[in-house]
């Protein structure tokens, strides 16, 4: 068991460049989640998916973040016209159930010049 | 919304010490607390977890719930400065509901 899988670990972009971040799951657990953490405001949660489906995403800053999964073994997460105070660590979570013990992926370093 | 409010946000002890971190939960429902620990550089690990009024220990660390108060503690006995890290609470109830953060403790171990 690989555990969850975030891709890539690092990123730079460009103000006004697009981002998309990847997550793969552990095999079998139905929800996916989607944080965001700096120094300053801490762990953020964004959004999160159970058994594909969007449940809630009343984190996600709504203009220019979306989120997908397209499939069981996969979400991404896309931030358009990426501005710096998106530079963050965005950690992707996946639990068997809802409510259950969470397990973290490495984590995406976005920094935005 | 429920909110997790973890105290103090920051806490410095000397090795071999005693550190106790609280958290409080705002949802009278709540049934599961859980602690995470992040070391610098990494991402949160599940560290313990308690889902009945009492305590629990696994090696140097106990864990309380007072299910009453919604409040949970984690302390951790004869601390090393491997123990320093951010330490998150979080809180969920059955039904679907999705797991609540706190905002963390950073706690550091002096040598």
């Amino acid at each position: 068991n690989a555990g969850v899988i975030q891709t890539p670990r690092h990123k730079v972009t460009g103000k006004g460049q697009e981002a998309t971040l990847w997550c793969e799951p552990i095999s079998g657990h139905s929800a996916v989640f989607w944080y965001r953490q700096t120094i300053v405001q801490g762990l953020e949660f964004l959004t999160y998916f159970r058994n594909q489906a969007p449940i809630d995403d009343s984190g996600m800053p709504k203009e220019r973040f979306s989120a997908q999964m397209p499939n069981q073994s996969h979400s991404t997460l896309k931030i358009q016209s990426t501005q710096p105070q998106d530079s963050a660590v965005y950690l992707c979570a996946s639990s068997i159930g809802t409510g259950g013990e969470q397990y973290f992926g490495p984590g995406t370093r976005l920094t935005v010049l | 919304q429920q909110k997790v409010q973890q105290s103090p946000e920051s806490l410095i002890v000397p090795e071999g010490g005693m550190a106790s971190l609280n958290c409080t939960s705002s949802d009278r429902n709540v049934d599961y607390f859980w602690w995470y620990r992040q070391h610098s550089g990494k991402s949160p690990k599940m560290l313990m977890s308690i889902f009945s009024n009492g305590e629990k220990e696994e090696g140097r660390f106990t864990v309380h719930l007072n299910k009453a108060s919604l409040h949970t503690s984690l302390h951790i006995r004869d601390s090393q400065p491997s123990d320093s890290a951010l330490y998150l609470c979080a809180a969920s109830r059955t039904g679907g509901y999705k797991v609540v953060f706190g905002s963390g403790t950073r706690l550091l171990v002096s040598p």
